[in-house]
């Protein structure tokens, strides 16, 4: 069955380096969405992707944040300058259709510690 | 704005024990509702989902219904498994592209 794949599984950073997380979503998907969970938290979502643009996003996703297509399979999440509370589990997601009333698929997630 | 509220945990029980996991939400209009579960070192995968009002999602001997009288969407199981230790999450998603989740329920069920 596809799947959405992300890497790395864990990244330990230093306060205010820049990470990238890496996620391939499933091939004949066409809307893309980064969420993320603080220990012990909701999970909140970031942002929404489509057509090559961004088509929603939360407050969190601030001027730190960054999400590209760079390729037609690989979509990133890049963090510029990471803080702490940047620390927690960031899901990719994506789906054919619209998130309203659809599936969206996710992957297994991306563990960051920022220390 | 939209919410989901769900039932804290964690939630221990034992094998063919009955399980419900309660899970309220906020939102106006006509949202979906989902319960994804993570599995150990998984991603969240969608269990089941209920689109309309008195809709049941069910799989995998899991059930919900959408009540929009009492803004619930309540997952039950009437004889859990070991194999069902995993954490559940209820969602919501309304008219645009996010889904909202509520913290995460942990289940452990024991021999």
């Amino acid at each position: 069955e596809p799947e959405v794949t992300q890497t790395p599984s864990h990244q330990v950073t230093q306060m205010g380096q820049e990470v990238i997380l890496r996620c391939v979503p499933i091939s004949n998907h066409l809307y893309f969405y980064w969420y993320r969970q603080i220990l012990g938290q909701k999970v909140e979502f970031l942002v929404s992707f489509y057509n090559n643009e961004i088509s929603e996003k939360s407050e969190i996703f601030d001027d730190q944040f960054s999400v590209e297509r760079p390729d037609g399979s690989n979509f990133t999440l890049k963090i510029r300058s990471t803080k702490l509370e940047d620390s927690a589990m960031y899901f990719c997601a994506s789906s054919a259709q619209g998130a309203s009333g659809n599936t969206i698929y996710f992957g297994e997630g991306s563990w960051l510690t920022v220390v | 704005g939209d919410s989901v509220t769900q039932m804290e945990g964690p939630v221990t029980l034992s094998e063919e024990a009955f399980l419900t996991i309660n899970c309220t939400y906020t939102a106006t209009g006509y949202p979906s509702l989902f319960w994804y579960v993570q599995y150990p070192g998984e991603g969240l995968q969608l269990l089941l989902k209920a689109t309309k009002a008195d809709d049941k999602g069910s799989n995998k001997g899991f059930e919900a219904t959408y009540r929009k009288e009492t803004t619930s969407f309540h997952l039950e199981k009437g004889s859990v498994q070991v194999s069902d230790s995993a954490v559940y999450f209820c969602a919501l998603s309304n008219t645009g592209n996010q889904f909202y989740f509520g913290t995460g329920t942990s289940l452990t069920v024991i021999p």
